[in-house]
């Protein structure tokens, strides 16, 4: 079984341009969620989606800011308007549900950086 | 969801074993515990998750007190490879929402 798969690796961009990243949850899985990294620091949770829906988007800027997970295709993270502060590392993860016994499996995440 | 409490970081040598405890002097009744590892420039990997007394996988065991308020990730016969950080996080079941705290640096010295 494929793991969850993220694209690109390594994202550059200059400020003021979009970033969009990019997430292939686990076969079978319909549970995505988004966390961002810093340097030497732990993951901060962004947004949970299950198909085509938001369910949790508290930890995610009002602004700038948006995601998705559509019937069909990958999960996308998309970042409008980057600024140097966005450079972060953004994980995805995803899970069969939400349960016990039920722990998400993260991908290798996409390394933002803002030029 | 609980806070967790873990040392910053810990060294140690082939073949030893590692124990990491947390503290989690809130957790709630639903809560359970699951500790992650994580190798640089990759996600964190799922290691073990219990709720109390011990759990063991092929990779660690994990031990909670009847209190539930600390746990402690135990580590056999670590390799270089195990040169890691780990996390603790506490929450319901899998958890919406995961927290992760500043986890230990785990370094195995040859």
């Amino acid at each position: 079984n494929a793991g969850v798969m993220q694209n690109p690796r390594h994202l550059v961009r200059r400020r003021g341009q979009e970033a969009r990243l990019r997430c292939s949850p686990m076969k079978g899985h319909s549970h995505v969620y988004w966390y961002r990294q810093l340097p030497e620091e732990g993951l901060k949770f962004m947004v949970y989606l299950q198909k085509e829906n938001i369910i949790d988007e508290s930890g995610m800027p009002k602004e700038r800011f948006s995601a998705e997970f559509p019937k069909e295709g990958p999960s996308i993270l998309r970042i409008q308007q980057v600024v140097r502060g966005d450079s972060a590392a953004y994980f995805c993860a995803s899970s069969l549900g939400t349960g016990r016994n039920q722990p998400q499996h993260f991908g290798d995440g996409t390394r933002l950086s803002i030029l | 969801l609980a806070k967790t409490t873990q040392p910053i970081s810990m060294d140690s040598y082939e073949g030893q074993e590692v124990n990491i405890t947390c503290s989690h002097n809130n957790i709630a009744t639903n809560d359970y515990i699951t500790w992650y590892q994580q190798f640089p420039s990759q996600g964190p990997r799922f290691i073990i998750q219990g709720y109390k007394t011990k759990v063991t996988n092929e990779v660690a065991s994990l031990f909670i007190p009847a209190d539930r308020k600390s746990s402690t990730l135990s580590l056999p016969r670590v390799s270089l490879s195990d040169t890691a950080v780990y996390y603790c996080l506490v929450g319901e079941a899998a958890g919406n929402k995961l927290t992760f705290g500043g986890g230990t640096r785990v370094l195995v010295k040859p």
